[in-house]
C-alpha cells in the first residue's frame, strides 16, 4: 500500500523569504502522480502544483516549484517570495496510475507567513 | 458553473442518528470521491465512484454508504452516527483518466455527540 509522510507539522517563514515543505512517499509503482494542495483558513482545497513521475523535469507554477527525487521518493515544495496569502495548510498527495481518481494524502503542514 | 456543492455546511447529530451528506457537481465529471479530514491525519478516502452505478470502498468505509444513480450526485449516508465520525467531510470530483485535478467542495463539519 502507498503511504505519504509529511514530517513537518508546522512551519513559519517571513514574508518575501523562501520556504521548503517536505514530503516523502512509499510505493512500488513506477507510474504515478504527485500533488501539492493548499487549504487556507476558508477550508477550500486548492491545487498548487502537480508532477508526473515519468517526467524528470521538476514542475513549476509561478512562485511554487517542486524538487522531485524519484529514487529517494521525495517530493518537496518550495515557495519563493512568500506572501501573507500563502498562510495555509499544505497537503502532499499521491495518485497511482490506473484511472480511479483515488488520492492518498499526507498529514499536512501548517505554514504561517509572518509580516 | 457552481463547481462542487455540498450540503449542509454544518451538522450536529446524536449518537445513533442517521443522515445523508449531499454532494453535487455540474462539470460532468466521471469521478467522484468522499474524504474525511481529521487533525493530524490529512484527508482519508471513504468511498469513490468512477461513474454512475459504480462505487467502491476507500480507506475508511465502515459506517458509511454511498450510491451514484446520476453523474451529478454522490450522496454519503451515515447509517448510525458515532462520535468517531466527528470530522470534516469533503466531496471531490474530476474528469476520468489519471493525474487530473480534483475539484473539492467546501466541506461539511459534522459533530456527533
Amino acid at each position: 500500500a502507498q503511504t505519504v509522510t509529511q514530517s513537518q507539522p508546522e512551519m513559519s517563514v517571513q514574508e518575501a523569504e523562501t520556504v521548503t515543505l517536505s514530503c516523502t512517499y512509499d510505493t512500488s509503482e513506477n507510474n504515478y502522480y504527485l500533488f501539492w494542495y493548499k487549504q487556507p483558513p476558508s477550508r477550500q482545497m486548492i491545487l498548487v502544483i502537480r508532477q508526473e513521475a515519468y517526467k524528470q523535469q521538476n514542475a513549476t507554477e509561478n512562485r511554487f516549484s517542486v524538487n522531485f527525487q524519484k529514487a529517494a521518493k521525495s517530493f518537496s515544495l518550495k515557495i519563493s517570495d512568500s506572501q501573507l496569502g500563502d498562510t495555509a495548510m499544505y497537503f502532499c498527495a499521491f495518485e497511482r496510475s490506473g484511472n480511479t481518481g483515488k488520492l492518498i494524502f499526507g498529514q499536512g503542514t501548517t505554514l504561517q507567513v509572518k509580516p | 458553473n457552481a463547481g462542487v456543492t455540498q450540503t449542509p455546511k454544518f451538522q450536529v447529530l446524536k449518537t445513533g442518528q442517521s443522515m445523508t451528506l449531499q454532494c453535487a457537481q455540474d462539470m460532468n465529471h466521471e469521478y467522484m470521491s468522499w474524504y474525511r479530514q481529521d487533525p493530524g491525519m490529512g484527508l482519508r478516502l471513504i468511498h469513490y465512484s468512477v461513474g454512475a452505478g459504480i462505487t467502491d470502498q476507500g480507506e475508511v468505509p465502515n459506517g458509511y454508504n454511498v450510491s451514484r444513480s446520476t453523474t451529478e450526485d454522490f450522496p454519503l449516508r451515515l447509517l448510525s452516527a458515532a462520535p468517531s465520525q466527528t470530522s470534516v467531510y469533503f466531496c471531490a470530483s474530476r474528469l476520468a483518466g489519471t493525474g487530473g485535478e480534483q475539484y473539492f467542495g467546501p466541506g461539511t463539519r459534522l459533530t456527533v455527540t
